[in-house]
């Protein structure tokens, strides 16, 4: 099957201060990924789609000029939350669709990166 | 209402039960549906997707309703392994999940 990475896995920092968080399709080009967050015990909420090559487009709700998103390749997106708070504190779970169309809507998701704001 | 609905759980079976979720949406112009697994702390994974004329994996089956909008998960001779959250997916382009029914498979 399809694989997505992320990196990192986990990161821990202070408030006021900014992190990137990378998606990556490892075997296969997605046009389009999917940044969700999710609290505990909650579902993933799906904050922006990251389309490669233009600008994302985000939910309502989800701040664009606080978490930046640039999907640079096929096989590249970023997640950047600036000047990072305690209640940014959630799992960044990222996901993409393989370009092929017979998998259309199918996502494959990437482990996630646990953030913790202190 | 919420877009995707599913009883949270917990269902506490023993190993070798059948157990059943349902989930239900309110997107009549959906188009696609599936069923994920996540472990705790874990990424989501795909578990089937699933169809109008139904589809069975080994131990599982799914069934699709339009008309009733409503989503179904079947799990027959129930594993330790099994427990875990299902989360019900629905979805065109975007996908929309739910909160996810909780499983624990006792011994």
């Amino acid at each position: 099957g399809a694989v997505v990475s992320q990196h990192p896995s986990r990161v821990i920092c202070k408030s006021g201060t900014s992190v990137k968080i990378e998606c990556r399709s490892l075997d296969f080009q997605a046009t389009t990924m999917f940044w969700y967050r999710q609290f505990p015990k909650k579902s993933l909420m799906l904050m922006a789609t990251s389309n490669e090559g233009s600008k994302a487009t985000y939910e309502q709700g989800v701040e664009k000029d606080k978490f930046l998103i640039n999907h640079a390749s096929l096989t590249l997106s970023t997640l950047t939350v600036t000047s990072a708070h305690p209640e940014d504190s959630s799992f960044y779970i990222c996901s993409a669709n393989p370009i092929a169309e017979s998998s259309y809507n199918e996502q494959f998701f990437g482990p996630g990166t646990r953030l913790t704001v202190l | 209402r919420k877009e995707v609905e599913q009883d949270p759980g917990p269902f506490n079976v023993p190993e070798g039960a059948t157990v059943a979720f349902n989930c239900t949406y309110s997107n009549s112009a959906s188009q696609s549906f599936f069923w994920y697994r996540q472990d705790c702390r874990k990424e989501p994974k795909l578990l089937m997707s699933v169809y109008s004329s139904g589809n069975e994996d080994g131990r599982f089956t799914a069934q699709l309703n339009r008309a009733s909008q409503y989503i179904s998960l079947l799990i027959r001779d129930s594993k330790l392994s099994d427990s875990a959250t299902y989360l019900c997916v629905v979805g065109s382009y975007k996908l929309i999940f739910g909160s996810g029914t909780r499983l624990l498979v006792r011994p």
